[in-house]
């Protein structure tokens, strides 16, 4: 089993709907979670950061860890064309991040 | 004032060559990182240095060579090049160990023909 599952989709959405991003992961020992956004030949970049069971939002963006379940997820509330990109969930232990294999996310107009 | 910056932004070379991709960062960071992204865009990190010691060496073949002259600066040289090392090089820095916010530069996408 890989530490860090992720679908890769491509999961293609209507604009306007919630679009909700998951991965599971296998390893107890990581502190930290994150999503990264990466555009069509750019580097990823950092979305949201949480080191904690619970939500943490950030504008139409909201980060939801379970570490009882090992589940992590990103909300996308009134999707835009322009939220398309690949959405890397990420988790960091022994001072190196794993990340997740991505998934492609299309907002169709 | 680009944060990361890597060079070249492409790279075709020839089966056997050796070649060099350079990173620089701005952002007064203590940690630099390398990582290799293949054609299924899975993101793996190969090397990271803090204040130019090395911390993370992955099962990463010897033909891999990164060399940091200072903090600011993270070059990986590489030695007879494969069909696969084909792949986008991505250099990265955060403040701190892992655990930090990473900040990638745009990728280097390499090509070995």
């Amino acid at each position: 089993q890989k530490e860090v599952e992720q679908d890769p989709g491509p999961l293609s959405v209507p604009e306007g709907a919630i679009v909700s991003l998951n991965c599971t992961y296998s390893n107890s020992a990581f502190q930290y979670f994150m999503w990264y956004r990466q555009y069509s030949r750019k580097g990823p970049e950092l979305l949201m950061y949480t080191y904690s069971s619970g939500n943490k939002e950030d504008g139409r963006f909201t980060a939801q860890v379970d570490k009882s379940s090992k589940y992590i997820s990103l909300f996308i509330r009134d999707s835009q064309p322009s939220d398309s990109a690949t959405y890397l969930c990420a988790m960091n232990r022994d001072d190196k991040i794993i990340f997740g294999k991505g998934t492609r996310l299309h907002i169709l107009p | 004032d680009t944060a990361v910056s890597q060079t070249p932004k492409y790279l075709v070379t020839q089966m056997g060559n050796d070649k060099s991709i350079k990173c620089e960062q701005n952002l007064g960071h203590d940690t630099m990182y390398w990582y290799k992204q293949d054609s299924k865009k899975f993101l793996k990190i190969m090397f990271s240095y803090n204040n130019k010691e090395l911390i993370i060496n992955e099962t990463v073949p010897n033909r891999f060579s990164p060399k940091s002259p200072d903090k600011a600066h993270l070059n990986l040289h590489i030695n007879s090049l494969e069909l696969g090392d084909s792949a986008v090089y991505f250099c990265a820095s955060s403040q701190g160990l892992a655990g930090e916010t990473q900040y990638f530069g745009p990728g280097t996408r390499l090509l070995v023909l």
